[in-house]
C-alpha cells in the first residue's frame, strides 16, 4: 500500500461540472498539502492543512475548495473551472516538525474542456 | 520576490557524474530540499540541507552555501533509471513552507 494515494488519476471535466479530488495518507502525518503542477513551472502550493486546520491559502481562486475531515484525508472540490486550470494536482503529507520532507501522491491529471 | 533558478535540462552519459545547480533569490531562507520525479510519477524526497556544506546519501550528494545563495545536487555513477526531473525547493522560515524551482530534466545517454 502506497503512503499517499490520490484518486482519480485522470479527470476530464467541462467548465460547468463539479468534481472532487481525493487524497488519503497512511503515514500517520499531521500536515497535508495541495499543489498544482504545470509543465515547466515550479510547483505551486495551494493549500496547507495542519491537524485538520487550514493554515495556508495561497490566493487560490474560490472555484477550488479544500476539505480536510480528518488528518488522513484531504479533498479538493472543483466547480466552474477554466481551461487554464488544466494541470497535475498533487497531494502531499508530512510530519509537522519535518516539513522539508514531504511525501507525494502520484497526482490527478486534470483536463478542463 | 522569492524564486529558485535551476537549468531546464541537463544531459549526461551513463556512468558519469552530473551536477544540477540551484540558485535562489529570497530572504528568510531556512534550508534546501531536493526531489526526484519520474515521468508520470510522484515527486520523491532525496535530501535536505539545513546547514551549509555537503550531505551524502549513497550515489547522491547535496550541497548548500548560504553566503552564495547556491546549492547543487551531485549524482555519481549515473544509471539509466536516474533519468528524471529534479527539483530544488527552499524552506522558508516565514511560514515553514517549500518554495519550488521549475525542475531540471536529466537526460542520460548510454
Amino acid at each position: 500500500e502506497t503512503g499517499v494515494t490520490q484518486t482519480p488519476r485522470h479527470l476530464v471535466m467541462g467548465m460547468t461540472n463539479k468534481k472532487s479530488l481525493k487524497c488519503e495518507q497512511h503515514l500517520g502525518h499531521n500536515a497535508m498539502y495541495w499543489y498544482k503542477q504545470s509543465a515547466k513551472k515550479p510547483l505551486e502550493l495551494m493549500f496547507v492543512y495542519n491537524f485538520k486546520e487550514q493554515t495556508e491559502n495561497n490566493s487560490v481562486p474560490s472555484r477550488f475548495s479544500p476539505e480536510c475531515p480528518n488528518s488522513s484525508h484531504l479533498f479538493l472540490h472543483l466547480h466552474t473551472l477554466q481551461p487554464e486550470d488544466s494541470a497535475l494536482y498533487l497531494c502531499a503529507s508530512s510530519q509537522d516538525g519535518d516539513r522539508p520532507i514531504q511525501y507525494f501522491g502520484a497526482g490527478t491529471r486534470l483536463s478542463v474542456l | 520576490g522569492q524564486s529558485l533558478e535551476q537549468p531546464s535540462e541537463v544531459t549526461a552519459v551513463e556512468g558519469a557524474i552530473v551536477q544540477i545547480n540551484c540558485t535562489y533569490q529570497t530572504s528568510g531562507f531556512y534550508g534546501l530540499s531536493w526531489y526526484q520525479q519520474h515521468d508520470g510519477g510522484a515527486p520523491t524526497f532525496l535530501s535536505y540541507n539545513g546547514l551549509d556544506g555537503l550531505e551524502e546519501t549513497g550515489r547522491f550528494s547535496s550541497f548548500l552555501s548560504r553566503s552564495d545563495s547556491y546549492g547543487y545536487l551531485l549524482l555519481q555513477e549515473l544509471q539509466m533509471k536516474d533519468s528524471a526531473s529534479y527539483f530544488c525547493a527552499g524552506l522558508m522560515d516565514s511560514n515553514y513552507q517549500l518554495i519550488w524551482g521549475a525542475g531540471t530534466k536529466l537526460i542520460i545517454k548510454p
